[in-house]
Protein backbone atom coordinates (compact mmCIF):
# COMPACT_ATOMS: atom_id res chain seq x y z
CA UNK A 1 0.00 0.00 0.00
CA UNK A 2 1.09 3.52 -0.71
CA UNK A 3 2.67 6.25 2.09
CA UNK A 4 3.40 9.48 2.02
CA UNK A 5 5.62 11.16 3.99
CA UNK A 6 6.37 14.78 4.61
CA UNK A 7 9.21 16.25 7.03
CA UNK A 8 9.03 18.32 8.72
CA UNK A 9 5.75 18.27 9.35
CA UNK A 10 5.75 21.96 10.59
CA UNK A 11 8.55 24.87 9.59
CA UNK A 12 9.12 27.79 11.67
CA UNK A 13 11.54 30.14 9.52
CA UNK A 14 12.75 33.64 9.18
CA UNK A 15 11.94 36.01 6.07
CA UNK A 16 14.64 35.97 3.69
CA UNK A 17 15.99 32.46 4.28
CA UNK A 18 15.71 29.79 2.08
CA UNK A 19 14.51 26.22 3.33
CA UNK A 20 13.43 22.33 1.30
CA UNK A 21 10.04 20.61 2.25
CA UNK A 22 10.97 16.67 1.41
CA UNK A 23 7.59 14.28 0.48
CA UNK A 24 8.76 10.51 0.39
CA UNK A 25 6.77 7.83 -1.07
CA UNK A 26 6.79 4.14 -0.50
CA UNK A 27 6.24 2.65 -4.20
CA UNK A 28 6.63 3.26 -7.50
CA UNK A 29 5.14 6.30 -8.87
CA UNK A 30 5.72 9.18 -11.61
CA UNK A 31 3.36 11.55 -10.32
CA UNK A 32 3.37 13.87 -8.15
CA UNK A 33 1.80 16.86 -7.20
CA UNK A 34 2.14 19.86 -4.85
CA UNK A 35 -0.82 21.32 -3.13
CA UNK A 36 -1.12 24.53 -0.74
CA UNK A 37 -3.59 24.98 1.58
CA UNK A 38 -4.27 27.91 3.38
CA UNK A 39 -6.21 27.64 6.92
CA UNK A 40 -10.18 26.66 6.58
CA UNK A 41 -9.47 26.98 2.10
CA UNK A 42 -9.02 24.52 -0.56
CA UNK A 43 -6.21 22.90 -1.86
CA UNK A 44 -4.46 25.41 -4.54
CA UNK A 45 -2.18 23.19 -7.26
CA UNK A 46 1.08 24.36 -6.99
CA UNK A 47 2.96 21.79 -9.18
CA UNK A 48 2.21 18.55 -11.13
CA UNK A 49 5.70 16.32 -11.88
CA UNK A 50 4.92 13.86 -14.21
CA UNK A 51 8.61 12.41 -14.62
CA UNK A 52 11.88 11.41 -13.20
CA UNK A 53 14.26 14.50 -12.92
CA UNK A 54 11.20 17.02 -13.43
CA UNK A 55 11.96 20.51 -12.25
CA UNK A 56 9.35 23.42 -12.00
CA UNK A 57 9.63 26.68 -10.64
CA UNK A 58 7.33 29.19 -9.87
CA UNK A 59 8.48 32.23 -8.34
CA UNK A 60 9.54 31.42 -4.83
CA UNK A 61 9.05 27.67 -5.17
CA UNK A 62 10.91 25.13 -6.97
CA UNK A 63 9.69 21.45 -6.54
CA UNK A 64 11.29 18.43 -8.05
CA UNK A 65 10.91 14.41 -8.89
CA UNK A 66 13.77 11.83 -8.09
CA UNK A 67 11.25 8.39 -8.68
CA UNK A 68 14.20 6.31 -8.52
CA UNK A 69 14.69 7.57 -4.91
CA UNK A 70 11.08 8.38 -4.34
CA UNK A 71 11.49 11.63 -3.00
CA UNK A 72 10.46 14.65 -4.17
CA UNK A 73 11.12 18.26 -2.79
CA UNK A 74 10.30 21.92 -2.68
CA UNK A 75 12.42 24.41 -2.14
CA UNK A 76 11.60 27.62 -0.82
CA UNK A 77 14.15 30.75 -1.84
CA UNK A 78 14.16 33.86 0.06
CA UNK A 79 10.83 32.93 1.90
CA UNK A 80 8.35 36.16 2.57
CA UNK A 81 5.24 36.27 4.87
CA UNK A 82 2.72 35.70 2.11
CA UNK A 83 4.02 31.69 1.42
CA UNK A 84 2.50 30.88 5.22
CA UNK A 85 0.00 27.87 4.95
CA UNK A 86 -0.01 23.81 4.81
CA UNK A 87 1.78 22.58 1.88
CA UNK A 88 1.08 18.75 0.77
CA UNK A 89 2.54 16.88 -1.79
CA UNK A 90 -0.03 14.20 -3.01
CA UNK A 91 1.35 10.68 -5.10
CA UNK A 92 -1.07 9.18 -7.73
CA UNK A 93 -0.10 5.41 -7.30
CA UNK A 94 0.53 2.66 -10.00
CA UNK A 95 -2.99 1.56 -11.69
CA UNK A 96 -4.95 3.64 -9.29
CA UNK A 97 -7.51 6.66 -9.51
CA UNK A 98 -6.58 8.33 -5.94
CA UNK A 99 -4.34 10.09 -4.88
CA UNK A 100 -2.44 9.41 -2.01
CA UNK A 101 -1.71 12.59 0.57
CA UNK A 102 1.22 13.19 2.49
CA UNK A 103 0.45 14.73 6.67
CA UNK A 104 1.17 18.35 5.34
CA UNK A 105 4.09 20.64 6.27
CA UNK A 106 2.56 23.80 8.47
CA UNK A 107 5.32 26.60 7.29
CA UNK A 108 5.14 29.87 9.15
CA UNK A 109 7.24 32.80 8.19
CA UNK A 110 8.44 35.40 10.25
CA UNK A 111 9.63 38.43 10.11
CA UNK B 1 -10.01 30.64 -14.52
CA UNK B 2 -12.04 27.29 -14.17
CA UNK B 3 -13.01 26.44 -11.04
CA UNK B 4 -15.13 23.12 -9.24
CA UNK B 5 -18.04 24.92 -7.27
CA UNK B 6 -19.43 23.30 -3.77
CA UNK B 7 -22.39 23.62 -2.14
CA UNK B 8 -23.46 24.37 0.89
CA UNK B 9 -20.30 25.49 2.24
CA UNK B 10 -20.86 24.89 5.66
CA UNK B 11 -23.58 21.97 6.85
CA UNK B 12 -24.69 21.05 10.22
CA UNK B 13 -26.92 17.85 10.87
CA UNK B 14 -27.59 15.96 13.55
CA UNK B 15 -26.48 12.55 14.01
CA UNK B 16 -28.11 10.09 11.92
CA UNK B 17 -29.65 12.34 9.18
CA UNK B 18 -29.22 12.28 5.54
CA UNK B 19 -27.06 14.86 4.07
CA UNK B 20 -26.34 15.49 0.58
CA UNK B 21 -23.00 17.50 -0.78
CA UNK B 22 -23.04 19.17 -4.24
CA UNK B 23 -20.62 19.78 -6.21
CA UNK B 24 -19.74 21.53 -10.14
CA UNK B 25 -16.97 20.35 -11.87
CA UNK B 26 -15.56 22.02 -14.52
CA UNK B 27 -17.46 21.64 -17.73
CA UNK B 28 -14.59 19.73 -19.67
CA UNK B 29 -13.61 17.29 -17.01
CA UNK B 30 -14.40 13.72 -17.45
CA UNK B 31 -13.05 12.96 -13.92
CA UNK B 32 -14.42 13.38 -10.56
CA UNK B 33 -13.44 12.80 -7.33
CA UNK B 34 -15.02 13.36 -3.61
CA UNK B 35 -12.19 13.08 -0.81
CA UNK B 36 -12.32 14.24 2.85
CA UNK B 37 -9.81 16.33 5.56
CA UNK B 38 -10.87 15.82 8.94
CA UNK B 39 -9.78 19.18 10.74
CA UNK B 40 -5.83 19.21 11.46
CA UNK B 41 -5.54 16.38 9.67
CA UNK B 42 -4.43 14.76 5.93
CA UNK B 43 -6.69 14.71 3.08
CA UNK B 44 -8.23 11.26 2.64
CA UNK B 45 -9.67 9.64 -1.19
CA UNK B 46 -13.22 8.36 -0.47
CA UNK B 47 -14.03 7.83 -4.56
CA UNK B 48 -12.97 8.06 -8.27
CA UNK B 49 -16.25 8.37 -10.79
CA UNK B 50 -15.74 8.18 -14.71
CA UNK B 51 -18.20 7.47 -17.35
CA UNK B 52 -20.90 7.56 -14.94
CA UNK B 53 -19.75 4.68 -12.22
CA UNK B 54 -17.82 5.13 -9.48
CA UNK B 55 -14.28 3.75 -10.36
CA UNK B 56 -12.49 3.47 -7.36
CA UNK B 57 -13.38 4.01 -3.66
CA UNK B 58 -11.86 3.40 -0.25
CA UNK B 59 -12.52 1.64 2.61
CA UNK B 60 -14.14 4.40 4.25
CA UNK B 61 -16.57 5.01 1.62
CA UNK B 62 -19.17 2.59 2.76
CA UNK B 63 -22.56 1.46 2.16
CA UNK B 64 -23.48 4.93 3.87
CA UNK B 65 -21.87 6.86 0.83
CA UNK B 66 -22.86 6.80 -2.12
CA UNK B 67 -22.12 9.29 -5.63
CA UNK B 68 -24.44 10.60 -8.26
CA UNK B 69 -24.57 12.75 -11.38
CA UNK B 70 -27.75 13.48 -12.03
CA UNK B 71 -27.66 15.29 -14.69
CA UNK B 72 -24.56 16.59 -16.77
CA UNK B 73 -23.39 19.52 -14.30
CA UNK B 74 -23.68 18.03 -10.80
CA UNK B 75 -21.78 15.78 -8.95
CA UNK B 76 -23.18 14.67 -5.33
CA UNK B 77 -21.80 12.37 -2.32
CA UNK B 78 -24.67 11.69 -0.14
CA UNK B 79 -24.45 10.03 3.45
CA UNK B 80 -27.82 7.82 4.54
CA UNK B 81 -27.53 7.95 8.16
CA UNK B 82 -24.30 10.20 9.51
CA UNK B 83 -22.23 9.96 12.14
CA UNK B 84 -20.48 12.28 14.35
CA UNK B 85 -16.72 11.09 12.82
CA UNK B 86 -18.25 12.03 9.53
CA UNK B 87 -17.38 15.77 10.90
CA UNK B 88 -14.66 16.78 8.53
CA UNK B 89 -14.36 18.99 5.32
CA UNK B 90 -15.71 17.71 1.66
CA UNK B 91 -13.92 18.25 -0.73
CA UNK B 92 -14.61 17.45 -4.32
CA UNK B 93 -12.06 17.35 -7.11
CA UNK B 94 -12.23 16.71 -11.03
CA UNK B 95 -9.55 16.28 -13.07
CA UNK B 96 -9.14 16.05 -17.52
CA UNK B 97 -6.72 13.18 -16.62
CA UNK B 98 -3.37 12.72 -13.96
CA UNK B 99 -1.39 14.48 -16.80
CA UNK B 100 -3.00 17.43 -16.51
CA UNK B 101 -3.58 17.44 -12.64
CA UNK B 102 -6.71 17.96 -10.29
CA UNK B 103 -8.52 21.21 -9.40
CA UNK B 104 -10.53 20.70 -6.11
CA UNK B 105 -13.35 23.20 -4.79
CA UNK B 106 -13.74 25.25 -2.16
CA UNK B 107 -15.30 22.56 -0.23
CA UNK B 108 -18.17 21.68 2.44
CA UNK B 109 -17.82 21.98 6.30
CA UNK B 110 -19.57 19.09 7.82
CA UNK B 111 -20.46 19.35 10.94
CA UNK B 112 -22.62 16.26 12.84
CA UNK B 113 -24.04 16.98 16.18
Amino acid sequence: ELKVEQNPLFLSMQEGKNYTIYCNYSTTSDRLYWYRQDPGKSLESLFVLLSNGAVKQEGRLMASLDTKARLSTLHITAAVHDLSATYFCAVLGANTDKLIFGTGTRLQVFP
Amino acid sequence: EPEVTQTPSHQVTQMGQEVILRCVPISNHLYFYWYRQILGQKVEFLVSFYNNEISEKSEIFDDQFSVERPDGSNFTLKIRSTKLEDSAMYFCASSEGSTYGYTFGSGTRLTVV
